[in-house]
């Protein structure tokens, strides 16, 4: 497997503007997670999908946040609109919940910067 | 509620000096700890985890419930083990989330 596969891995783009951030969870894995990493803050739960629902979304800063997993193998982190405070690594990870011992796989992470 | 801590940001040692990075955590039930490792821009990777009781790359760490902590060990460090390090919670009823610490960025200098 590929494991965890996220776009772009790059993005740059204007105050503003929508972004949206794509990930692709291995496959067969029933959970999936954004998170996002600043230097301020670490790491951080944005939100949490089990079988395609969203399950813990506490984490979402805002309205201009928005999740979504339409299928299993596939899930969208938007922001509308973005704001120079949103640039941060937007990781996805993915793991199958319910077996003892799971492991939360991450993707390479979206570098986002708002200018 | 559930918190991970990592008090030190960042841990500098010399190669082949011994090296402890602290995490303490704070959580009401029986947790899962792990180790999460992030070299240079790249993605977190698991490096170990308390049930499995296993030496990864020479690191090592035990959980101490009485003291909540579960601080990562190795006696010599290296050059490539240079990294950001997290130490991450999880509850017992297992809702598949994972609760990090704030990282300590390990350095080993030659």
């Amino acid at each position: 497997d590929a494991g965890v596969i996220q776009s772009p891995r790059h993005e740059v783009t204007e105050m503003g503007q929508e972004v949206t951030l794509r990930c692709k969870p291995i496959s067969g894995h029933n959970s999936l997670f954004w998170y996002r990493q600043t230097m301020m803050r670490g790491l951080e739960l944005l939100i949490y999908f089990n079988n395609n629902v969203p399950i813990d979304d506490s984490g979402m800063p805002e309205d201009r946040f928005s999740a979504k997993m339409p299928n299993a193998s596939f899930s969208t982190l938007k922001i509308q609109p973005s704001e120079p405070r949103d640039s941060a690594v937007y990781f996805c990870a993915s793991s199958l919940e319910g077996r003892a011992g799971n492991t939360i796989y991450f993707g390479e992470g979206s570098w986002l910067t708002v200018v | 509620a559930q918190r991970v801590t990592q008090p030190e940001k960042l841990l500098s040692v010399f190669k082949g000096a011994p090296v402890e990075l602290k995490c303490n955590y704070s959580y009401s039930g029986s947790p899962e700890l792990f180790w999460y490792v992030q070299y240079s821009r790249q993605r977190l990777q698991l490096l170990l985890r308390h049930i499995s009781r296993e030496s990864i790359k020479g690191f090592t760490a035990d959980l101490n419930k009485g003291e909540t902590s579960f601080h990562l060990k190795k006696p010599f460090a290296q050059e490539e083990d240079s990294a950001m390090y997290y130490c991450a919670l999880r509850g017992s009823s297992n809702t598949g989330k994972l609760i990090f610490g704030q990282g300590t960025t390990l350095q080993v200098k030659p």
